[in-house]
């Protein structure tokens, strides 16, 4: 089983449509949760970042975290096709230098 | 400045050559990191420097040698490298956690 697991999609949904993306997760040492986005042969760009239980808003974007089941999720409002792209969640136990573990990614297809 | 400076963009290198990526970033981060992407599949990390000094080596093959000249530059020397070795390398820093990594945008590596 893997640490972090991620519905690679493709998710297609027409403009304007609520996106839900998810992400579950088995090590139950991890506080940090991120979401990414990251665009066609682009590096990734932290888009949330969130520790512990809770959610957290930032303009379209909302992220939730449950660790009692071991769930995080990034809601997309209003969605519009340049949010078309790649998703990672990642996740990491402890400040510090520790290895980020990253999902496999969600790619996102926002239709006009 | 918030930005991860990669360069170049793209490469193309026989396996008999000698080649280094550069990444460089002015927003006073102390450690940078090199990962290495494969189409559709997460970031693995590779190399973690912290203040300068290599903390993090993921078992990469001695055909990658990492260089850290001061805080803001990061090479990565590439030597008889193997067409498995094609890939999207990313650079990235951090302030000095690891939860909010910076990307640079990539060099896309092809080995002939």
């Amino acid at each position: 089983q893997k640490e972090v697991e991620q519905d690679p999609g493709p998710l297609s949904v027409p403009e304007g449509a609520i996106v839900s993306l998810n992400c579950t997760y088995s090590n139950s040492a991890f506080q940090y949760f991120m979401w990414y986005r990251q665009y066609s042969r682009k590096g990734p760009e932290l888009l949330m970042y969130t520790y512990s239980s809770g959610n957290k808003e930032d303009g379209r974007f909302t992220a939730q975290v449950d660790k009692s089941s071991k769930y995080i999720s990034l809601f997309i409002r209003d969605s519009q096709p340049s949010d078309s792209a790649t998703y990672l969640c990642a996740m990491s136990p402890l400040v510090g230098f520790q290895k980020l573990v990253f999902g496999t990614g969600t790619r996102l297809l926002v239709s006009p | 400045d918030t930005e991860v400076t990669q360069t170049p963009k793209h490469l193309v290198m026989g396996m008999t050559n000698k080649k280094s990526l550069k990444c460089e970033q002015h927003m006073g981060h102390r450690a940078m990191y090199w990962y290495k992407q494969k189409a559709k599949k997460p970031p693995e990390l590779m190399f973690v420097y912290s203040y300068e000094k290599l903390s993090i080596n993921e078992s990469v093959p001695s055909r990658f040698s990492p260089e850290c000249p001061n805080s803001s530059l990061l090479n990565l020397h590439l030597h008889a490298l193997q067409p498995e070795d094609s890939a999207l390398y990313l650079c990235a820093s951090s302030q000095g956690t690891v939860e909010k990594l910076f990307f640079g945008s990539g060099t896309q590596l092809s080995v002939l």
